[in-house]
């Protein structure tokens, strides 16, 4: 069965401070990592599709690697816009690649 | 262009009502799915449809759950005799083609008390 652990569940960060929030998933055959942002009351909002281990991608300030175990995604210099929820998400072969599935995501909350 | 739509936004349902929970696409997109959200979870999986056909509806936790898209574009989720249980936050999201990325609606958010 196809699993995704996020951590860590919370992190708190001053604006500027950078760090890295990590996603590590068991699936065979990946076919593809998700990265979503949600605010509060929101949908999730994508924001990458990593395919492959040694794959990165950016936007603004925040950068997504893939290996083969897991993924990063960094965020540098961040703005208390950033605060939101960030959710990762898999799709494989077991989920006839079509759904997602999804880790319990970690709650960033970044303070002026 | 628009994104995915739903409706309504909240629903408050009495245990034991029927409810119907609406989703709009994006236009031209084939493959839809809906979604559970608990509070302080990440989306579970509940259904899919290409076009009008239902292909996957493993996710359904009972059969008091259903979900149709007749024509091939709107969908709604019906659940029946209501649960304190399926209060949740009900996700909608379309993609263009099988295995494009998903882009997700707003949500509607049930309580039933």
């Amino acid at each position: 069965e196809d699993q995704v652990t996020q951590s860590p569940e919370a992190l708190r960060l001053q604006e500027g401070e950078s760090s890295s929030l990590n996603c590590s998933y068991t699936v065979s055959g990946l076919r593809g990592l998700f990265w979503y942002r949600q605010d509060p009351g929101k949908g999730p909002e994508f924001l990458f599709t990593l395919y492959s281990a040694g794959e990165e991608k950016e936007k603004e300030r925040l950068k997504a690697t893939l290996t083969k175990k897991e993924s990063f995604l960094h965020i540098t210099a961040p703005k208390p816009e950033d605060s939101a929820t960030y959710l990762c998400a898999v799709q494989g072969p077991s989920t006839g690649f079509q759904k997602l599935v999804f880790g319990t995501g970690t709650r960033l909350l970044v303070s002026p | 262009g628009a994104g995915v739509s739903q409706s309504p936004r909240y629903k408050v349902a009495k245990r034991g009502q029927d409810v119907a929970l609406r989703c709009d696409p994006i236009s031209g997109h084939v493959s839809l799915f809906w979604y559970q959200q608990a509070l302080g979870q990440g989306p579970e999986f509940l259904t899919y449809f290409q076009n009008e056909a239902q292909l996957d509806k493993s996710g359904l936790p009972s059969d008091r759950f259903f979900a149709e898209r007749p024509e091939g574009s709107v969908s709604t989720l019906k659940i029946q005799r209501t649960q304190q249980e399926d209060s949740a936050v009900y996700l909608c999201a379309s993609s263009l083609v099988i295995r494009d990325t998903q882009y997700f609606g707003p949500g509607t958010r049930l309580t039933v008390l």
